[in-house]
């Protein structure tokens, strides 16, 4: 158990809807990242969070794509008007910086099924 | 953009032989963390590696990072079953987020 719980574990939604999915980091860890998986690649990264303060935001992600960390807690990743192609693991990681090393700490994921 | 990408893509070994899995960035790297992902898993933190030519040793793994600083190696040696999964390197640049390569699989036989 990594500590890192998101959820729902599997989202099955259909084209055009909208979805939102949660994640609750390491209570003291700073920040939090979204990334997604599919099958055969690596995770890619989505955004990420230091505290409530969103950072950075991947190129590849379209504006149907936002993310939120109130408070510097939990975080939610919204997707709206979902397409066929956003179908994936969506993993969250969190980290706090321990003597210049980030351990990321991944929950275990919403698989995202769009039909 | 900064590319990471990893060899072999997939590796069988029978149970006992060694097995290495290079990565390779397009970038000079600030530092490079390796993770572990079982299957049906999530990734799993190994190590990080930061300095230039470092080596670093877990009971059977073996961490290198290129004088460079580009390139990386995983090597694992007399392989056990519960070695099965995939290898993830993922490389940061100063000031950016880490990039993760595709992986290398790993399978190993009894």
């Amino acid at each position: 158990d990594t500590g890192v719980s998101q959820d729902p574990r599997h989202k099955i939604t259909k084209r055009g809807q909208n979805v939102t999915f949660r994640c609750d980091p390491i209570s003291e860890h700073n920040r939090l990242y979204w990334y997604r998986q599919t099958l055969g690649q690596g995770p890619e990264f989505l955004t990420y969070f230091q505290n409530e303060a969103q950072l950075e935001k991947s190129r590849l992600l379209s504006d149907r794509f936002s993310a939120e960390r109130p408070k510097g807690s939990f975080s939610t990743l919204e997707i709206q008007r979902t397409e066929q192609g956003d179908s994936a693991m969506y993993l969250c990681a969190s980290s706090l910086e321990r003597r210049g090393i980030y351990e990321q700490y991944f929950g275990p994921g919403t698989r995202l099924t769009v039909t | 953009g900064q590319q990471v990408m990893q060899i072999p893509q997939y590796q069988h070994v029978q149970e006992g032989e060694d097995f290495t899995t290079y990565c390779n960035s397009s970038t000079t790297l600030s530092n490079i963390q390796w993770y572990k992902q079982r299957p049906g898993g999530h990734p799993v933190f190994l190590i990080q590696l930061v300095k230039s030519g470092e080596v670093k040793k877990q009971k059977r793994l073996t961490f290198q990072f290129g004088e460079a600083k580009k390139n990386s190696s995983l090597h694992i040696t007399a392989t056990q079953t519960t070695d099965v999964g995939t290898y993830f390197c993922a490389g940061r640049r100063f000031g950016q987020n880490f990039v993760f390569g595709p992986g290398t699989r790993l399978s190993v036989l009894p």
